[in-house]
């Protein structure tokens, strides 16, 4: 069974460009978590969601990031206008049921550099 | 607002040496402890969840422990090899899944 897939792995953007990061969470899970990972403040919840609608965005920094998860298969992360302070493994996790005794998923993440 | 916080930050043994990372979380509304194995360019990979005080977990050289009512979890490598060198973080969560991490304790193993 495939994992959660991202992709792209690896991005470099000049500031001020949009930047989508996609995430196809493994078949049957239910929800979905985007995290971001940083030296100086680890592995931040940004946002998840159950059966495809946001639950809690409360960790998403500013106006200026955005998730959209359309159907059960597929999320997008979107930054847009990116800055050099969005530079950070940006990983999508899934898992099944809304219990915190499940496991949750991760992907490879998708390694972000805004020069 | 959860808090999940891990000692130490950096961890540097010798092969062969046993090392226990600390992982301390709110003891009130607890539902679950996970402990995860982090690889620079890889996957956080689970290791073990945890749910009641008391709880220990094993898979091979690795062991865990819960109390929920002082609120902390103990994680153990018996043996420390150099392929156990990465980050080990544990993790928290609401009611509905979603986990809140520590910074975690990067492992260093020299051969």
């Amino acid at each position: 069974d495939a994992g959660v897939i991202q992709s792209p792995r690896h991005e470099v953007t000049e500031m001020g460009q949009e930047v989508t990061l996609r995430c196809k969470p493994i078949s049957g899970h239910n929800s979905l978590f985007w995290y971001r990972q940083t030296m100086m403040r680890g592995l931040e919840l940004l946002i998840y969601f159950n059966n495809n609608v946001p639950i809690d965005d409360s960790g998403m920094p500013e106006d200026r990031f955005s998730a959209k998860m359309p159907n059960a298969s597929f999320s997008t992360l979107k930054i847009q206008p990116s800055e050099p302070r969005d530079s950070a493994v940006y990983f999508c996790a899934s898992s099944f049921s809304r219990s915190s005794g499940n496991t949750i998923y991760f992907g490879e993440g998708s390694w972000l550099t805004v020069v | 607002i959860l808090n999940v916080e891990q000692s130490p930050q950096s961890l540097h043994v010798q092969e062969g040496d046993s090392t226990n990372f600390t992982c301390s979380f709110p003891s009130s509304n607890f539902y679950a402890l996970h402990w995860y194995r982090w690889e620079t360019a890889k996957s956080p990979e689970a290791l073990f969840v945890m749910t009641l005080n008391g709880d220990e977990k094993k898979k091979g050289r690795i062991s865990a422990t819960l109390n929920t009512k002082e609120g902390y979890s103990y994680l153990y490598i018996k043996g420390s090899q150099p392929e156990d060198s990465a980050t080990y973080l544990c993790a928290t969560g609401g009611s509905q899944g979603n986990l809140i991490f520590g910074k975690g304790t990067k492992l260093s193993v020299k051969p």
